[in-house]
């Protein structure tokens, strides 16, 4: 059965670097997400995509943060200067059309960690 | 800021036994609830959607009811195994069509 992917599977960086998460959604997928679960707290959405623009974002999906389709396959969150409160695992979620009684697809996660 | 809820947080039942969570979600523009089943390391999978008020959905063991009304639904699983230990989410969609989650329910079931 055809998988959402995401790498790496734990990211450690500096406090104010910037990272980038990939994913790598199902082939025939067009709506793409991402969510995040810091530790203890519920899983947040983050930002929606479709057609190469963001259709949707939560308030959590600042200025610091920006997603890309770069090549058609990849899906990528990039965080700008990253900040200690950005530790969390982040979720990639895809699925095929927008009806409300599809699920989505999600990914095994990326564990990123600021220090 | 849309409040869904689950309870109870954590749970521990003996092998055979049967239970059920709740999640709560608001129900003034409701488009569907969604229920993923989470085992640690691994990512969310997909259990039921449930979209009409009354809904009953059911995959083996696993049950699930829709009242859209009083905005609840009831995940319920017969027999639990030991292989049905997870942490059980539930998830609101609006007309936004991003998926708000509850806090889950974590299940251990001890042989």
């Amino acid at each position: 059965e055809p998988e959402v992917t995401q790498t790496p599977s734990h990211q450690v960086t500096q406090m104010g670097q910037e990272v980038i998460l990939r994913c790598v959604p199902i082939s025939n997928h067009l709506y793409f997400y991402w969510y995040r679960q810091i530790l203890g707290q519920k899983v947040e959405f983050l930002v929606s995509f479709y057609n190469n623009e963001i259709s949707e974002k939560s308030e959590i999906f600042d200025d610091q943060f920006s997603v890309e389709r770069p090549d058609g396959s990849n899906f990528t969150l990039k965080i700008r200067s990253t900040k200690l409160e950005d530790s969390a695992m982040y979720f990639c979620a895809s699925k095929q059309r927008r009806d409300s009684n599809q699920p989505q697809h999600f990914g095994d996660g990326t564990r990123l960690s600021i220090l | 800021i849309l409040n869904v809820e689950q309870s109870p947080q954590s749970l521990h039942v003996q092998e055979g036994d049967s239970t059920n969570f709740t999640c709560s979600f608001p129900s003034s523009n409701f488009y569907a609830l969604h229920w993923y089943r989470w085992e640690t390391a691994k990512s969310p999978e997909a259990l039921f959607v449930m979209t009409l008020n009354g809904d009953e959905k059911k995959k083996g063991r696993i049950s699930a009811t829709l009242n859209t009304k009083e905005g609840y639904s009831y995940l319920y699983i017969k027999g639990s195994q030991p292989e049905d230990s997870a942490t059980y989410l539930c998830a609101f969609i609006n007309a936004g069509n991003m998926l708000t989650f509850g806090g889950g329910t974590r299940l251990m079931v001890k042989p």
